[in-house]
């Protein structure tokens, strides 16, 4: 199972960029990525997904290079209700091994005034 | 509105009581999910049912013993429970087969404490 890095906290001010990279040297083939947003007391919720290249929807982009040993999720001009705990998971999901998904701690973003 | 409706929200209850915890998919998914959140931890996997089949059990204890009647509804059975077992239990739901990437969809979760 491909493991994942990321960093256990991030400050960032509103109306600001915010990058989380994640490492993941042992990424697989058939691999996807995919992030998720926590916040307290709710469930996960997921915010994108890619395979290779970078990937752009209404929230956020994912970047991902070449060797796909890595990956950058980009939240532009953040806000303090993003404020939140965000997952990096990686895994192959086109084989109905959602069950091999492993949660890390995840990177914990604070947004300020 | 996530599409996986957890009930109840909040639950207290003693070591001997038994309860249960239900939740409901409103996705059209094939496979539900119970998640433990314990403060502080990443979230664990706890079990797993594909097309109302359990297909997963990671080492959980008797004392929870889930149950799923249809695709839609899922449930934690609770019983003779311990106060470390006080957590965030949550449920998901995705859609599963070949080619596809559906990502999980998560109820919003019941904060149970043991007393």
């Amino acid at each position: 199972l491909a493991k994942t890095t990321q960093p256990i906290s991030m400050d960032s001010y509103e109306g600001q960029e915010v990058n989380i990279t994640c490492s993941h040297n042992n990424i697989a083939t058939n691999d996807y990525i995919t992030w998720y947003q926590q916040f307290p007391s709710q469930g996960p919720r997921f915010i994108i997904q890619g395979y290779k290249t970078k990937v752009t929807n209404e929230v956020a982009s994912l970047f991902i290079p070449a060797d796909r040993k890595s990956s950058t999720l980009s939240l532009p001009r953040v806000s303090l209700s993003d404020t939140a705990v965000y997952y990096c998971l990686v895994g192959d999901r086109a084989t109905g091994t959602a069950s091999k998904l492993t949660f890390g701690t995840g990177t914990r973003l604070q947004v300020t005034l | 509105e996530t599409g996986v409706t957890q009930t109840p929200r909040h639950l207290v209850m003693g070591m001997t009581n038994k309860k249960s915890l239900k939740c409901e998919q409103h996705l059209g998914h094939n496979a539900m999910y119970w998640y433990k959140q314990s403060a502080k931890k990443p979230l664990e996997l706890m079990f797993v049912y594909n097309f109302k089949e359990q297909t997963e059990n990671n080492s959980v204890p008797s004392r929870f013993s889930p149950e799923c009647p249809n695709s839609s509804h899922l449930f934690l059975h609770l019983h003779t429970l311990q106060p470390e077992d006080s957590a965030l239990y949550l449920c998901a739901s995705s859609q599963e087969g070949s080619g596809l990437n559906s990502p999980l969809h998560f109820g919003n979760g019941t904060r149970l404490t043991v007393t």
